[in-house]
């Protein structure tokens, strides 16, 4: 079992290009979570996918950013006419079970993404 | 709405040494669970500990265990025979139960020969 993989590692996009951001669940996960950390913060909640749902978005920026998680293939969390402050770590993790968070999460390892 | 607070942004300790990480939080659930993550160089998430709320027995894992206070609010860390390998970002987090983890903003240790 791989893991959360995310990628890429590391993405660097100019002022107002996109940036698209890749989650591949663990096998047999169908429950997937976003997280930001911005510099000398923990991690915050954006989003819960489900396949093919969004269950809550109660942490996203009401403007530019959207996820999808579809029936084939990873989740993206995708920022459109990125700015200087969405230079942050984002995490990706994932559960089998909805509401899971009782046990934590296992988390991937991350995409920085830096706007310049 | 739950609050996760860190209040020691740096810590150092000698190698073999124990050190104490301090956590508090701030919630009006009865039932929750905390969580202890690590945070390498490698940015990696690491889950290195659980408490359940309703459990008055401190959690242990190896090296690591925590000191939960219920009343207190408070759900320390505490590292035994630290070693190089220890050297991170700690997390403290809390959820009570569905799809959010909250954390705090973490501290940063250094193990030192």
């Amino acid at each position: 079992n791989a893991g959360v993989m995310q990628n890429p590692r590391h993405l660097v996009r100019r002022r107002g290009q996109e940036a698209r951001l890749r989650c591949s669940p663990m096998k047999g996960h169908s429950h997937v979570y976003w997280y930001r950390q911005l510099p000398e913060e923990g991690l915050k909640f954006m989003v819960y996918l489900q396949k093919e749902n969004i269950i809550d978005e109660s942490g996203m920026p009401k403007e530019r950013f959207s996820a999808e998680f579809p029936k084939e293939g990873p989740s993206i969390l995708r920022i459109q006419q990125v700015v200087r402050g969405d230079s942050a770590a984002y995490f990706c993790a994932s559960s089998s079970q909805q509401g899971n968070s009782n046990y934590g999460y296992t988390f991937g390892s991350g995409t920085r993404l830096t706007v310049v | 709405a739950q609050t996760v607070t860190q209040s020691q942004p740096e810590m150092s300790v000698q190698e073999a040494e124990t050190v104490t990480l301090s956590c508090t939080y701030d919630t009006s659930e009865n039932n929750y669970y905390l969580f202890w993550y690590k945070q390498p160089p490698s940015r990696q998430m690491i889950l290195v500990i659980r408490q359940e709320a309703y459990k008055q027995q401190n959690a242990t894992e190896n090296r690591f265990s925590v000191n939960f206070q219920k009343a207190a609010k408070s759900f320390s860390l505490k590292i035994s025979d630290s070693q190089l390998g220890d050297t991170a970002m700690y997390f403290c987090a809390f959820t009570g139960g569905g799809n959010k983890l909250t954390f705090g903003t973490g501290t940063q240790l250094k193990v030192e020969l």
